[in-house]
């Protein structure tokens, strides 16, 4: 079993949906990254976590340590949304070494 | 721009041969790590690299090797293709004492 799960893994979403992607994780973390990957490859970072909520634009990510579950949100979503978000969690003591969801896949229709 | 650069963006080997990819990360970024995501999964992590020593290793044979170099730059190597390599290499790099990272776009490595 990974250790991070994602849901869904592919997502379709009418143009102007609030969108919800699931993120949980079955081990100790010190920080959850939530990472949006276009065609191509390229990965940008969208948010670093490590309690609370954040918020940039039109992009909200939560985090509850508790239950090990994070959220990415996206409101009024746009074709150009549409990309893989993967989150990934980085553990205590081990640098820079992530563990990765498999991904969800977003696609946007105008 | 990322502030991480890979080279070359795309590459096709024969099985058996070997193959470098390289990152040039931010200065300052000691620390570089380098994953492998294949087609539909998520990025596994390969090693890591801090101030030119491996400090941490993935589920990968030997045949995967890697070196960091003073300029910031580092080389991921892999030896004897297989076909199974084909992949989207990635590295990431970072400063001492920060969560914060940055990635490269990758290297689309296709082993034929």
């Amino acid at each position: 079993k990974n250790e991070v799960e994602q849901s869904p893994q592919n997502l379709t979403a009418q143009e102007g949906e609030f969108i919800t992607i699931n993120c949980s994780y079955s081990v100790g973390i010190s920080a959850l990254h939530w990472l949006q990957q276009h065609p191509g490859g390229g990965i940008v970072s969208l948010f670093m976590l490590s309690s609370g909520k954040k918020k940039h634009g039109r992009l909200i990510a939560t985090i509850n340590i508790q239950e090990k579950h994070s959220s990415l949100h996206i409101t009024a979503s746009h074709p150009r949304d549409s990309a893989v978000y993967i989150c990934a969690v980085k553990r205590p003591n081990t640098g820079n070494q992530f563990y990765f969801g498999t991904g969800t896949s977003l696609t946007v229709i105008p | 721009e990322t502030g991480v650069t890979q080279s070359p963006t795309h590459l096709i080997k024969t099985r058996g041969q070997q193959v470098t990819l390289r990152c040039s990360s931010q200065s300052g970024h000691n620390t570089v790590s380098w994953y492998q995501q294949a087609l539909g999964q998520g990025p596994q992590f390969i090693f890591q690299y801090y101030r030119e020593e491996e400090n941490g290793r993935g589920n990968f044979p030997p045949r995967f090797s890697g070196l960091q170099f003073p300029n910031y730059s580092s080389e991921l190597n892999v030896n004897a293709l297989e076909l199974d390599d084909s992949a989207l290499y990635l590295c990431a790099s970072s400063g001492d004492g920060n969560y914060g990272y940055t990635f490269g776009s990758g290297t689309r490595l296709t082993v034929v």
